[in-house]
């Protein structure tokens, strides 16, 4: 059975960091681009980010770019989301999500989501 | 920027069909997606590639496209079907994602 499991979301100040993580089992985790969406409360889907399966290659929205990283650590099963700079509107729970095929592709599995809140 | 147009809300009642429509100029040239997603839960991949229907997925759930629109069908609407349902394509690079803005699936 496929599982995602998000974690390290919590309270944030404006201008600040955070790093979440997605401990991924069930599947062939190196053979599978990777990615984070998100959701602001009560809002829509918003993509943040995709990477290859080797890391080689990362695509970012607009609106995070300069300021999120995407990794991922293969043999930990493992995807991590850098956050610096975070700001109000970066308020919401993210998915980490395995990407079906190769970009721009859908998304097959989901994890249950981590909150992220930036406030003051 | 890109975008891909969804009416808010639709409304049926229990048997009948559901139809949610998804609007984009880069439609013709790219893959739609559609997700449920039910409060508090993850969304759910229910259709990919357009018209292709994931495993465990009900066959009351179909997907069809047409020039700039696809269209997510749920013929014989049933009340655990009430949920948001959100299209998704490419966006105008080609290799990011574009959701539209969701659509409140209310059987009445």
């Amino acid at each position: 059975e496929v599982q995602l499991v998000e974690s390290g979301g919590g309270l944030v100040q404006p201008g600040g960091s955070l790093r979440l993580s997605c401990a991924a089992s069930g599947f062939t985790f190196s053979s599978y681009w990777m990615s984070w969406v998100r959701q602001a409360p009560g809002k829509g889907l918003e993509w943040v980010a995709n990477i290859k399966q080797d890391g080689s290659e990362k695509y970012y929205v607009d609106s995070v770019k300069g300021r999120f990283t995407i990794s991922r650590d293969n043999a930990k099963n493992s995807l991590y989301l850098q956050m610096n700079s975070l700001r109000a509107e970066d308020t919401a729970v993210y998915y980490c999500a395995t990407l079906l095929g190769v970009p721009p592709g859908g998304f097959d599995y989901w994890g249950q989501g981590t909150l992220v809140t930036v406030s003051s | 920027s890109y975008e891909l147009t969804q009416p808010p809300s639709v409304s049926v009642s229990p048997g009948q069909t559901a139809r949610i429509t998804c609007s984009g100029d880069a439609l013709p040239k790219q893959y739609a997606y559609w997700y449920q997603q039910k409060p508090g839960q993850a969304p759910v991949l229910v259709i990919y590639k357009d018209s292709e229907r994931p495993s465990g997925i009900p066959e009351r759930f179909s997907g069809s496209s047409s020039g700039t629109t696809v269209t997510l069908t749920i013929s014989g609407v049933q009340a655990e079907d009430e949920a948001d349902y959100y299209c998704q394509s490419a966006d105008s690079s080609g290799l990011g994602v574009v959701f539209g803005g969701g659509t409140k699936l209310t059987v009445l």
